[in-house]
């Protein structure tokens, strides 16, 4: 069983800049959601997606958009970077968009670094 | 809108030892699910314990164990007979529905041999 894979694991930008982010949920797992962490901090909920459709958002701004695809995969998008934007960037895949107390499967993240 | 509060930004426990770490939380919710992760050196989260708010029993898993205090809004980890390999970062969350789990600041285990 293939479990969750971050692309790219570090990446540098300059402000202004765009940044797509990859995330391979674990096998079967239908719901994606993207956590920010900034250094020193727990995640943030940034939003998730379940069978292609965003089904949740947190309090990020339009500039963070993403895709899911019909294999599951997805992607988070940020526009115009900000240095604030600098952080590790989790995705988290499992079963149900309502699983309860379902295990969340976590990637390694993507640690992005704005200059 | 719900806060998890982890008063503890860094902890020690000798090896072998007992370590309790703390987390509170705010809800008006009454059913809810509770969990507790670990963020190693190599980031990723890996589950520790979770626990169901209609669950009155607390949750054990082996060495970890919690203490839920649902009128207090409180859920510590135990960690028993702490090993070197328990050294993280450990992560109170909370979650209603869906994947969007309110994680707290985090608290960072130290072990020492």
């Amino acid at each position: 069983e293939t479990g969750v894979t971050q692309s790219p694991t570090h990446l540098i930008k300059t402000r202004g800049q765009q940044v797509t982010l990859r995330c391979s949920s674990q096998s079967g797992h239908n719901t994606v959601s993207w956590y920010q962490q900034a250094l020193g901090q727990g995640p943030q909920f940034i939003f998730q997606y379940y069978r292609e459709e965003e089904n949740g958002r947190g309090n990020f701004p339009p500039r963070f958009s993403g895709l899911q695809f019909p294999n599951y995969s997805s992607e988070l998008n940020v526009n115009a970077l900000e240095l604030d934007d600098s952080a590790l960037y989790l995705c988290a895949s499992s079963l149900s968009r309502t699983s309860g107390s379902g295990e969340l499967f976590f990637g390694e993240g993507s640690r992005l670094t704005v200059l | 809108a719900q806060t998890v509060t982890q008063s503890q930004p860094e902890m020690s426990v000798q090896e072998a030892e007992t370590v309790t770490l703390s987390c509170t939380y705010d809800t008006s919710e009454s059913d809810y699910y509770l969990f507790w992760y670990k963020q190693p050196p190599s980031r990723q989260m890996i589950l520790v314990i979770r626990q169901e708010a209609y669950k009155q029993q607390n949750a054990t898993e082996n060495r970890f164990s919690v203490n839920f205090q649902k009128a207090a809004k409180s859920f510590s980890l135990k960690i028993s007979d702490s090993q070197l390999g328990d050294a993280a970062m450990y992560f109170c969350a909370y979650r209603r529905f869906g994947n969007k789990l309110v994680f707290g600041a985090g608290t960072i285990l130290r072990v020492k041999s």
